[in-house]
C-alpha cells in the first residue's frame, strides 16, 4: 500500500494569486498523478508527474497554469497559478504502485477562490 | 476514446438491505478496473481491484464483478449500514490510455437507520 499525506488540506484563496499543493508519499514511487475534482464532479487527469522529467499535461491543463515539481520519488508540488473562482476544486494527488497495480490517493486539498 | 459510466447517479436504501452499484466501460482492452469510496470532502480510499483475468473480487460484505466482454462491473455490499453511506466511484485502467485511470461518474449512496 502507499500513505499519502498532502498540504494544505484546505485554503481559501483570493483571485489572481497562487497556491502551491504539497504531496508527500511514504514510499517511493515512478509515477504520481494530480487530479481534479470540480464541485459535485467526478476526477478529472490534470498531469502526470515522472521523477527527472517534465511532467505530462491531460488536454486542457497547461504548464502555465499548473506547474509541476518532482524532486525525488517520494514528493510532488502542484502550483495552481492566477486563480480565478472557476479553479475552486478538491486537488488530489495520487500514485500507482507497480505500475499497473492499484492506485492510491492523499485526502486531497481543498481550494475555494474567492 | 474509454468512456466509464455509473448508474444509478443517487441510491437510498434502508439500513440491512444489499447493495448494487454498476459500472460500465466502452474499451473493454483493460489492465483493471478499480472501485473506490468517497466520503464528502474527502480523499479516494480504495475497495478493490480487479485484474483483467479476473472474474470478482471480494473484501468483507464487499464483492466486486467483472465481466471483460461486456464492459461491465458491479460492486455487491452485502448487509448495508449507514456508515457505508459515502459516493462509490469506479475506475477503469485501459490499454489505449497507458497507466492512466478513467473515472465514472460515481453512485452517491445513502444508507437510512
Amino acid at each position: 500500500s502507499a500513505v499519502i499525506s498532502q498540504k494544505p488540506s484546505r485554503d481559501i484563496c483570493q483571485r489572481g494569486t497562487s497556491l502551491t499543493i504539497q504531496c508527500q508519499v511514504d514510499s517511493q514511487v515512478t509515477m504520481m498523478f494530480w487530479y481534479r475534482q470540480q464541485p459535485g464532479q467526478s476526477l478529472t487527469l490534470i498531469a502526470t508527474a515522472n521523477q527527472g522529467s517534465e511532467a505530462t499535461y491531460e488536454s486542457g491543463f497547461v504548464i502555465d497554469k499548473f506547474p509541476i515539481s518532482r524532486p525525488n520519488l517520494t514528493f510532488s508540488t502542484l502550483t495552481v497559478s492566477n486563480m480565478s473562482p472557476e479553479d475552486s476544486s478538491i486537488y488530489l494527488c495520487s500514485v500507482a504502485k507497480g505500475g499497473t497495480d492499484t492506485q492510491y490517493f492523499g485526502p486531497g486539498t481543498r481550494l475555494t477562490v474567492l | 476514446k474509454q468512456e466509464v459510466t455509473q448508474i444509478p447517479a443517487a441510491l437510498s436504501v434502508p439500513e440491512g438491505e444489499n447493495l448494487v452499484l454498476n459500472c460500465s466501460f466502452t474499451d473493454s482492452a483493460i489492465y483493471n478496473l478499480q472501485w473506490f469510496r468517497q466520503d464528502p470532502g474527502k480523499g479516494l480510499t480504495s475497495l478493490l481491484l480487479i485484474q483483467s483475468s479476473q472474474r470478482e473480487q471480494t473484501s468483507g460484505r464487499l464483492n466486486a464483478s467483472l465481466d471483460k466482454s461486456s464492459g461491465r462491473s458491479t460492486l455487491y455490499i452485502a448487509a448495508s449500514q449507514p456508515g457505508d453511506s459515502a459516493t462509490y466511484l469506479c475506475a477503469v485502467r485501459a490499454v489505449a490510455a497507458g497507466n492512466k485511470l478513467t473515472f465514472g461518474g460515481g453512485t452517491r449512496v445513502l444508507v437510512k437507520p
